[in-house]
Parts: structure tokens; sequence; C-alpha cells
């Protein structure tokens, strides 16, 4: 079976790093762009970009770029997405998906559960 | 770059059909036939739904189609049913580095 499992929630305060991450398994992992698309409490699903783990060549939405770094790690079939310093405008789920191949990484058929982020002082 | 737009709701009773419609402008759904829909039922993940246009991933029931014409793309839900009602998502290629979704909406079935 195809998975994303993604880590636990988390409660940061402001001004504090986090990392959070989404475990592929049952494909190659290595093969398949990963996206990550945020949703605010409430509201619609936004794309904040992409890495491929193969490489980890990673592309940027313009409205994320500077404020999350997407990284991966081949060995434990894992990515990542990491914050230097939260606000509490990062309050959201944030979820990981795998990108079906040949879509100009366009659809996502696999997503993780989320991970919900809560920054609050 | 501006969501695309949807509906912000739209019903229908069971065994009907209902369409959903996702506009968006000539640099994203009327340039290119990448359009995505998803389903997201409350506190879970969304569901690829249908993928470039029109196309069905395996599971998907065949009472869900896609279609585009100009800049406008729609989501038709034939024989509703009751699990059907889910809140609902089109997706756009916008060109290198760039994927827009719609503000969704919220499909009730009566």
């Amino acid at each position: 079976e195809v998975r994303l499992v993604q880590s636990g929630a988390e409660v940061k305060k402001p001004g504090e790093s986090l990392k959070i991450s989404c475990q592929g398994s049952g494909y190659s992992f290595t093969s398949y762009w990963i996206a990550w698309v945020r949703q605010m409490p409430g509201k619609g699903l936004e794309w904040m970009g992409i890495i491929y783990p193969g490489d980890s060549d990673t592309r940027y939405s313009p409205s994320f770029q500077g404020q999350v770094t997407m990284s991966a790690d081949k060995s434990l079939s894992t990515a990542y997405l990491q914050w230097t310093s939260q606000q509490a405008s990062d309050t959201a789920m944030y979820y990981c998906a795998k990108i079906v191949a040949g879509t100009r990484t366009s659809a996502f058929d696999i997503w993780g559960q989320g991970t919900m982020v809560t920054v609050s002082s | 770059q501006s969501a695309l737009t949807q509906p912000p709701s739209a019903s229908g009773s069971p065994g009907q059909s209902v369409t959903i419609s996702c506009t968006g402008t000539s640099s994203d759904v009327g340039g290119y036939n990448y359009v995505s829909w998803y389903q997201q039922h409350p506190g879970k993940a969304p569901k690829l739904m249908i993928y470039e246009v029109s196309k069905r991933p395996s599971g998907v029931p065949d009472r869900f189609s896609g279609s585009k014409s100009g800049n406008t793309a729609s989501l038709t839900v034939s024989g509703l049913q009751a699990d059907d009602e889910a809140d609902y998502y089109c997706s756009s290629y916008a060109g290198t580095n760039n994927l827009v979704f719609g503000g969704g909406t919220k499909l009730t079935v009566l």
C-alpha cells in the first residue's frame, strides 16, 4: 500500500523553529515529486511548493519562498518542511502529497494525514 | 497568483446531478490541460477525484466527471449520494513553479 505518514501535531511559541516530516512507503520514494500544501483553519488549500527526493530539486511558491525550507532524506524515505522562526500566522494544517507522474507536477494522488501546527504565545 | 474562482456552495438531492465550476485565466485553467479536482470530508485529507481535466484515478466512481471550456473547468457529480457531501477544490498548473487552487465549494446533499 502506498502511504505517506506525517509527524504529529505541534504547538510552538512565536519565534521558535520547527521541522515536520512526511515518510513515504510502498513505492519508490525517490522517483516521485512531493508537494506541501497548507490549509489554514476553516480555509482552502494553498500550494507551498514541491521537492524531488531523488536529487532534492526544490521549487517554491512565490508566496512561501524564503518563509520555509523543504528538504528530503532519501535513506529514510522522508521529506521535511521547516521554519526557522514561526509566527502566529503559520498556524495551519500542513499536508504532504505524492505527485502523479507526468502531470507537470499538478496532481496529487496520495496524501499524508496532515500535521497540525499551532503557534501561540 | 490569484486563487481560482469557485462558487462557495452547491447542492442537490440524492440521485440528481450537480456541476461545480472553477474559473481562472488564460495563464492557468485556459492555458493548460492540467486541472485537478479534490474532495475533502471534514477533518480528512483531500482525495484526488479528477486530474488532467477529465481523467479519473483508479477507484474513483465514474459518477464523477470533469471538463473544461476556455478558462472554466467543471466537475459534475451524477447520481448524488449522501457520501458525496464534502468540500471540493479545483487546482490548475499555472506555469513553472506555480500551481493555484480554487477557494473551495461546499457540496450539500439535500
